[in-house]
């Protein structure tokens, strides 16, 4: 199964910034989840964004998904230092299996 | 969302010996995982536990190494056997129904000695 390569590998902002980080894959997928892991702890759900969407929000979260690029990224507004933690693309092809993403550590200076 | 309790959620283990995480959720679900994540890496799919049948592994996972159960719909058990220090890891169910979002168990963190 494929996987989702995510960049930047880290990132270091002022609160009050916003923060971008991207997934890209190779082959087609149903839908692509983003999540937040925070030092270590389990996984919390963040969106999901199907194949026939381009965008999605949730407070200050934005998810955009190009299938043609094959490409989706997350963009963190108006951050907060509880934001601090490490997010991760999964790709779903169809069989509800997730392939992870390597992940992208962001941390917010306060 | 599905709440997901995971047992233990951390353990010091022994080389050599087995250790039994258990995933209990609190509704009726489609499909259980369990993933690892090792130090500092992403998650990797171990298994799908299909209920009442042997689970589907994961190329460069096996039976006899992560027996896995699941008796019902909202159970699953993983047990890591014969522990070396390189199963160190997190070890997290997940579960989803239908086309929603999969959701997480907060992780059991492995160390072995």
């Amino acid at each position: 199964s494929q996987q989702g390569e995510e960049d930047p590998q880290a990132l270091s902002i002022q609160e009050g910034e916003n923060a971008t980080m991207n997934c890209s894959y190779k082959t087609s997928i149903n839908n692509l989840q983003w999540y937040r892991q925070n030092s270590g702890r389990g996984l919390v759900h963040l969106i999901l964004i199907r194949s026939n969407e381009r965008e999605k929000h949730s407070g200050r979260l934005r998810v955009t998904l190009d299938t043609s690029k094959k490409s989706s990224s997350l963009l963190i507004t108006a951050s907060r230092a509880a934001d601090t933690a490490s997010y991760f693309c999964a790709l779903n092809s169809n069989d509800y299996k997730l392939s992870f993403g390597a992940g992208t550590t962001v941390t917010v200076r306060a | 969302s599905a709440v997901i309790s995971q047992k233990p959620s951390r353990d010091i283990c022994q080389r050599g010996t087995s250790l039994t995480i258990q995933c209990q959720v609190d509704s009726q679900v489609t499909m259980m995982f369990w993933y690892r994540q090792q130090p500092g890496q992403s998650l990797t799919l171990i298994a799908t536990a299909n209920q009442g049948s042997e689970a589907t592994y994961e190329s460069g996972f096996v039976i006899d190494k992560f027996p896995i159960s699941r008796p019902n719909l909202t159970f699953s058990t993983l047990t890591v056997s014969n522990m070396s220090p390189e199963d160190s890891s997190i070890y997290l169910c997940s579960v989803v129904t239908g086309d929603q979002p999969q959701h997480f168990g907060d992780g059991t963190r492995l160390s072995i000695l």
